[in-house]
């Protein structure tokens, strides 16, 4: 069974740039989630989908970041402008739960890794 | 939201057993307790998950007690590739969409 894809693997930007990333979860997977890890910290949530809905995205920092997901499968996270506070690793994971529940496994991706300059 | 405290840091040596706690004083009655191990460079990969009492699989064994205001997840017989961070979860698994909240978890070290 193929693990969940992110592209890039690194990402090197100058702030105010723009940066996409791209995650392709396990195939039937009903929730998607993108979590951002600074250095030394736990993977925070950014924004969590259930199929093509949004099921909490509190933590988004919305006036530059933003998440879609396409068709239920393929989803992008963006930042515009980015920050040098965005510097860190961006991870998506999903999970067979269709509820969205924590009782449910995630498969989390390699990650992609952002320097802003 | 049930919120976890653990340990910051672990050191052990190779071939001993460890034993990691994670505090959940207000976990809810339909919450279940999951650990997470990251390496560096990683994303986070599921160990186990319980609810109650005693789980074992292949990796490890969690250890619920009663009241489930804690747990504690047990690594038998480490070795050096065990070195890495571990994260304690407590969330819902009755239905109600949870919000996944990682804390800064425990640095394992183990030692030659």
């Amino acid at each position: 069974e193929a693990g969940v894809a992110q592209s890039p693997r690194y990402k090197i930007i100058e702030k105010r740039q723009s940066v996409a990333f791209w995650c392709n979860p396990i195939s039937g997977h009903a929730t998607l989630y993108w979590y951002q890890q600074i250095l030394g910290q736990g993977p925070k949530l950014l924004i969590q989908f259930q199929n093509n809905g949004v099921v909490d995205d509190s933590q988004l920092p919305k006036d530059r970041f933003s998440a879609e997901r396409l068709k239920g499968v393929d989803s992008t996270l963006k930042i515009q402008p980015a920050k040098l506070e965005d510097s860190a690793v961006y991870l998506c994971a999903s999970s067979l739960d269709e509820m969205a529940r924590l009782s449910y496994e995630q498969y989390f991706g390699p990650g992609t890794r952002l320097t802003v300059t | 939201l049930a919120k976890t405290t653990q340990p910051i840091s672990m050191d052990s040596y190779e071939g001993q057993e460890v034993n990691i706690t994670c505090s959940h004083n207000n976990i809810a009655t339909n919450d279940y307790i999951t650990w997470y191990q990251q390496f560096p460079s990683q994303g986070p990969r599921f160990i186990i998950q319980g609810y109650k009492t005693k789980v074992t699989n292949e990796v490890a064994s969690l250890f619920i007690p009663a009241d489930r205001k804690s747990s504690t997840l047990s690594l038998p017989r480490v070795s050096l590739s065990d070195t890495a961070v571990y994260y304690c979860l407590v969330g819902d698994g009755s239905g109600g969409s949870y919000i996944p909240t990682f804390g800064r978890g425990t640095s394992l070290i183990v030692h030659p």
